[in-house]
């Protein structure tokens, strides 16, 4: 059980376009789920909690406006980025926990979506 | 703000060897410990989570301890096997906060 996934594992785009992220659970409901960037041979850092049904919370230095986050379910989240460029090419990673149950503390992760934008 | 660091960086073992895996976290107002194993391009599988209040946690050939007053966790890896290669991280979740910051990793190469 409590499996994440996301889709698309892999994407590429030209600069300026826009791309949409969605991470699923699969078996559980999440109320709360994280999305992570991860750099080549780096480790992970958040960029912001989705709450279902409301605004997400952004981490300093993170562009709301560029990284748009929407969690309208309780078992979807998607982040887009919006007018991509180069520097956003990087692993993006989401979690998400399950609410109500004795594993409420654990995160349980996706596989992750490399984008690469030319 | 919490720092986690993860030492060593990197580690090469021929298999069959016991080795530990060290992470040290400045803030030690912690809710709970996770380490996760990350392979090549792949996302995380968590290993072990350990609740603020334990001092260790075991599955398999894993233990995992941690020393909250002291700010650190130990993941033990008994008999490695290449299968075992992989980048294994450890993330702490601070009390009142329920994302994790995670360590640099330890990129782990058995030797078969």
């Amino acid at each position: 059980g409590a499996v994440v996934s996301q889709h698309p594992s892999r994407v590429i785009c030209k600069s300026g376009t826009s791309v949409k992220i969605e991470c699923r659970s699969l078996d559980f409901q999440a109320t709360t789920m994280f999305w992570y960037r991860q750099f080549p041979k780096k480790s992970l850092m958040l960029m912001a909690t989705s709450n279902e049904g409301s605004k997400a919370t952004y981490e300093q230095g993170v562009e709301k406006d560029k990284f748009l986050i929407n969690h309208a379910s309780l078992t979807l989240s998607t982040l887009t980025v919006t007018s991509a460029h180069p520097e956003d090419s990087s692993f993006y990673i989401c979690s998400a926990s399950i609410a109500g149950a004795r594993s409420y503390n654990e995160q349980f992760f996706g596989p992750g979506t490399r984008l690469t934008v030319l | 703000k919490q720092e986690v660091t993860q030492i060593p960086a990197a580690l090469s073992v021929p298999e069959g060897e016991n080795l530990v895996l060290n992470c040290s976290f400045t803030d030690s107002a912690i809710y709970n410990l996770q380490w996760f194993r990350q392979d090549p391009g792949k996302g995380l599988t968590s290993l072990l989570l350990i609740q603020s209040s334990q001092r260790e946690q075991t599955s398999g050939r894993l233990n995992a301890s941690l020393d909250k007053s002291s700010g650190r966790s130990t993941l033990y890896i008994a008999a490695s096997q290449p299968g075992d290669s992989a980048t294994y991280l450890c993330a702490v979740r601070r009390e009142g906060r329920r994302a994790l910051t995670f360590g640099s990793g330890t990129r782990l190469q058995v030797q078969p």
